[in-house]
């Protein structure tokens, strides 16, 4: 069955400080692989996405993830952290099921960013 | 970039009493719509599949009774919470796919109240 791990309840950085989020998979083929970022008692707003071809994935707001086969990965990176950052953010990957296409979630990992 | 829209963004009801949340797709055509529970702190969970023309596919565990979705047609999904109980309080966002299953859209999600 497909999963998502995001090992990380919550982080906290400092603002300009660099930042990774991890985020595992378990799939049995290539996976679609999402972030997406949600805001207090807001909907959620894609990030990146990863489909096919080039691993390093470039995103809005000057995120990027890289997509690692070998270790089942998919992690969130951002050379430095904006205060404005700060939300909930979801590791997910889509699938192809018997009920059609769905999208599985990770727990969500909480920024924190301090001045 | 497309744009998914809900509605009502928040509700408050009184228990035994039903209410509809509607999910659209602005400037696209949605034949696949996927609505989701997310409980405080917490990530989403995918409740059902709303495929337009056809009957929802439930997730394990959710009541279809209970959780009445309709997709009527290729820009609107509606999602009826039948004899509200205090434990169905939750923010429910809804989510469409592009034709051909490009990308994933979400609603700004819709906060049941339940007294």
């Amino acid at each position: 069955a497909q999963s998502v791990t995001q090992p990380d309840i919550h982080i906290t950085v400092s603002e300009g400080a660099s930042l990774e989020l991890r985020c595992n998979y378990s799939y049995g083929a290539t996976p679609y692989l999402f972030w997406y970022v949600q805001s207090p008692g807001q909907g959620l707003q894609l990030l990146l996405k990863y489909f096919s071809g080039d691993t390093l994935v470039q995103g809005i707001k000057g995120f990027e993830a890289e997509f690692k086969r070998s270790q089942s990965s998919f992690n969130l990176r951002k050379p430095s952290v904006h205060w404005s950052d700060a939300a909930e953010y979801f590791c997910a990957v889509g699938a192809i099921g018997t009920g059609g296409f769905k999208t599985i979630f990770g727990a969500g990992t909480r920024l924190f960013v301090k001045a | 970039g497309a744009v998914v829209s809900q509605h009502p963004s928040r509700v408050i009801c009184k228990s035994g009493t039903s209410v509809k949340i509607e999910c659209r797709s602005l400037d696209f055509q949605a034949t696949t719509m996927f609505w989701y529970r997310q409980f405080p702190k917490q990530s989403l969970m995918l409740m059902a599949t709303s495929n337009e023309g056809s009957k929802a596919t439930y997730e394990q565990g959710v009541e279809k009774d209970k959780f009445l979705i309709n997709h009527a047609s290729l820009t609107l999904s509606t999602l009826t919470v039948t004899s509200a109980h205090p434990e169905d309080s939750s923010f429910y966002i809804c989510s469409a796919l592009t034709s051909g299953g490009g990308e994933l859209f979400f609603g700004e999600g819709s906060r049941l109240t339940v007294l």
